[in-house]
This record gives C-alpha cells, sequence and structure tokens, in this order.
C-alpha cells in the first residue's frame, strides 16, 4: 500500500501554461508539505498544512497556490508555469505538529518540465 | 538562521570498503539532525536520526552516525558498504521547538563501485 503518493509522475507542460499536482497519503497523518528540489538537487520546503490550515509558506511566489481539500491531500497548482518551475517536486506527510519533532514520509515525486 | 553543509558533492568508493559522509550544521539553538537518502528516481526515505541521548545512532541498512556538539557536525558512515548504497544522501535538520521544518544540505552522491 502506498503511504504517500503523488500524480502524475512525470509532467511536460509549456511555458504560460496552468498545471496542478496532486498528493494523497492514507498515513491518517494531520500535517502535509511540499517541497522542491533544484536541478542541482537542493531541497526546500514550500508549504505546510496542519488540519488543511497553512502554517508554512516559504518565499513562494504567488502563482504556487497549496489546496488542501480535506488532510488526506494536499494539491499544489502552479499559474502561469516559468522555466525555473521546472524541477521535481515533493509532498510529504506527518503527524499532527507538536513541541516535539515527527517524522515526515515523502511521495515518490512528480518531475515538472517546463519547455 | 540555521543552515546545513555537506563538504563533499559526490564520494566515490568501492565496494566492501568504509565510507563517510560529512555533515556540519550552524546553529546558535538546539537540532534535531537527520539524515536522508534518495535512490535514483525514488523519494527520500529517512536512514537515521539524532533527537536527543546517545551521540552515536545506529540507522538502516548498516549506516550510523555520531552527533559532535563541539563540533557541530553529523557524519555518516558505513563500515563496508555495497553497490545498492549507490544514492544521493542528503543531512538535515529541524530547530527545536520551532516546527516541523526539514532544512537540508546539498546533498553528496554516495557512487560504489566494483
Amino acid at each position: 500500500d502506498t503511504a504517500v503518493s503523488q500524480t502524475p509522475k512525470y509532467l511536460v507542460t509549456q511555458m504560460g501554461n496552468d498545471k496542478s499536482i496532486k498528493c494523497e497519503q492514507n498515513l491518517g497523518h494531520d500535517t502535509m508539505y511540499w517541497y522542491k528540489q533544484d536541478s542541482k538537487k537542493f531541497l526546500k520546503i514550500m508549504f505546510s498544512y496542519n488540519n488543511k490550515e497553512l502554517i508554512i509558506n516559504e518565499t513562494v511566489p504567488n502563482r504556487f497556490s497549496p489546496k488542501s481539500p480535506d488532510k488526506a491531500h494536499l494539491n499544489l497548482h502552479i499559474n502561469s508555469l516559468e522555466l525555473g518551475d521546472s524541477a521535481v517536486y515533493f509532498c510529504a506527510s506527518s503527524q499532527a505538529l507538536s513541541g516535539t519533532y515527527n517524522e515526515q514520509f515523502f511521495g515518490p515525486g512528480t518531475r515538472l518540465t517546463v519547455l | 538562521a540555521q543552515s546545513v553543509t555537506q563538504l563533499d558533492s559526490q564520494v566515490p568508493v568501492f565496494e566492501e570498503a568504509p565510507v563517510e559522509l560529512r555533515c556540519n550544521y550552524s546553529s546558535s539553538v538546539s537540532v534535531y539532525l537527520f539524515w536522508y537518502v534518495q535512490y535514483p528516481n525514488q523519494g527520500l526515505q529517512l536512514l537515521l536520526k539524532y533527537l536527543s541521548g546517545s551521540t552515536l545512532v545506529k540507522g538502516i541498512n548498516g549506516f550510523e552516525a555520531e552527533f559532535n556538539k563541539s563540533q557541530t557536525s553529523f557524519h555518516l558512515r558505513k563500515p563496508s558498504v555495497h553497490i545498492s548504497d549507490t544514492a544521493e544522501y542528503f543531512c538535515a535538520v529541524i530547530i527545536t521547538g520551532g516546527g516541523n521544518k526539514l532544512t537540508f544540505g546539498t546533498g553528496t552522491q554516495l557512487k560504489v563501485e566494483l
């Protein structure tokens, strides 16, 4: 059983288009995250949602808009795609945030290529 | 602000040889420390973590790491590597009490050769 799944696995699109990446977790977690891995493999957090509420919003262009319809899903919508958006996007989930650490479980990634 | 430095971008090693992947962190507050592995075209998998207690931490696949507070290091070691250990390895930190936000290093590509 897949714990954290993402669709699609590969996404190739033209500059200026709008696209969405979907993420679902079946671990019963309350917190979900989006990370971006650039061409040099550098990983950086973009967003985090806890119980459908946005709690981490790093310096990300407002063309990126996360949407959490329920605790098990966190989708990433990207408007007006640019060449620099080409990257691998990882979704992750963890137990609800508390004062201590909760392990994050990562999805397989979505490779986005903007032409 | 916290940062994580992985000094080696690539580490080639022969099979059955020992390996050490270096990680240093800078933070004025206490942190949790992690090593993740990313196999080709896959997501990240947690290898091991240091939260508190014993400074020597053992993880999966025979890896271990030692937290050294005075040197602000958390180097990853394995006494004998296998071809299947070829992957990208990421060191990461979380500030304690600062939410669950992972900050990653730039990664080290471990290439195991016959």
